[in-house]
C-alpha cells in the first residue's frame, strides 16, 4: 500500500515549456486534489476532483489544467510554464462524503523550477 | 470563502516541555473539520490531529491535543513532552465539507525543539 505517489520528484523547465505532473493513489479514494506550496507559505488549492469524471477549480487555477484519468489517477498539466509557477506541488486524496474517512492524505510532492 | 491565520511564524521549546501553537479561522460555514498537519524537512505532509466541528470534545492523539473554541473560531495545538522529532513546520487547515472537502491552510508555524 503505497498511499499517494507523485512523479517526477524534481523537474526544471524553461519558460514556455509544457509538462504533466502525475499522481496516483491506491486507497480507493473518490476525491483527489492538487495544491501548490510557495516558499514560506501554506498550501493553496489549484484544482480538485470530487469524483471520477468531475473536476473543479480551486483558489489558484490559472495556468493549469487537470485530468481525472480514472479513479486512481489525477494529472496536472502546465501548458506554457512561467517562472511564477516555480513551486512545490502536492497531490492529495480522500473519501469525500464518508464521515470519518475524509481526511486528506498527501503525496511526497514535486519540486518544479521554471527558469 | 474562509481564511486561516497562524499568528506565530516561529516558536521554540525545550525538549520535554509543553508548547501551544495558535490558529484562528474565519468562516460562515457550519459543516467543517479542522486539522493540524506537520511538515518536516522532508516536505511530507503528515496528519497530526483532526477535529470535527460538530463535536464539543477536544481531540487528543497521544502527546498532541487541541483546544477548540468554536464560538471564538480558535483551534490551538498543544504538544506535551516535546521531542526533537517534533521539529517541523506546523500547518492549521480548514476543511469545507460543503465544497468538495477543500482544504484552506494557514501560513504555518516553524517549531524548533531544543535539546
Amino acid at each position: 500500500n503505497a498511499g499517494v505517489t507523485q512523479t517526477p520528484k524534481f523537474q526544471v523547465l524553461k519558460t514556455g515549456q509544457s509538462m504533466t505532473l502525475q499522481c496516483a493513489q491506491d486507497m480507493n479514494h473518490n476525491s483527489m486534489y492538487w495544491y501548490r506550496q510557495d516558499p514560506g507559505m501554506g498550501l493553496r488549492l489549484i484544482y480538485y476532483s470530487a469524483s471520477e469524471g468531475t473536476t473543479d477549480k480551486g483558489e489558484v487555477p490559472n495556468g493549469y489544467n487537470v485530468s481525472r484519468l480514472n479513479k486512481r489517477e489525477f494529472s496536472l498539466r502546465l501548458e506554457s510554464a512561467a517562472p511564477s509557477q516555480t513551486s512545490v506541488y502536492f497531490c492529495a486524496s480522500t473519501n469525500y462524503g464518508l464521515a470519518g474517512e475524509d481526511t486528506q492524505y498527501f503525496g511526497p510532492g514535486t519540486r518544479l523550477t521554471v527558469l | 470563502a474562509q481564511t486561516v491565520t497562524q499568528s506565530q511564524p516561529e516558536m521554540s521549546v525545550q525538549e520535554a516541555e509543553t508548547v501551544t501553537l495558535s490558529c484562528t479561522y474565519d468562516t460562515s460555514e457550519n459543516n467543517y473539520y479542522l486539522f493540524w498537519y506537520k511538515q518536516p524537512p522532508s516536505r511530507q505532509m503528515i496528519l497530526v490531529i483532526r477535529q470535527e466541528a460538530y463535536k464539543q470534545q477536544n481531540a487528543t492523539e497521544n502527546r498532541f491535543s487541541v483546544n477548540f473554541q468554536k464560538a471564538a473560531k480558535s483551534f490551538s495545538l498543544k504538544i506535551s513532552d516535546s521531542q526533537l522529532g517534533d521539529t517541523a513546520m506546523y500547518f492549521c487547515a480548514f476543511m469545507n465539507r460543503n465544497a468538495g472537502n477543500m482544504l484552506t491552510f494557514g501560513g504555518g508555524t516553524r517549531l524548533m525543539v531544543k535539546p
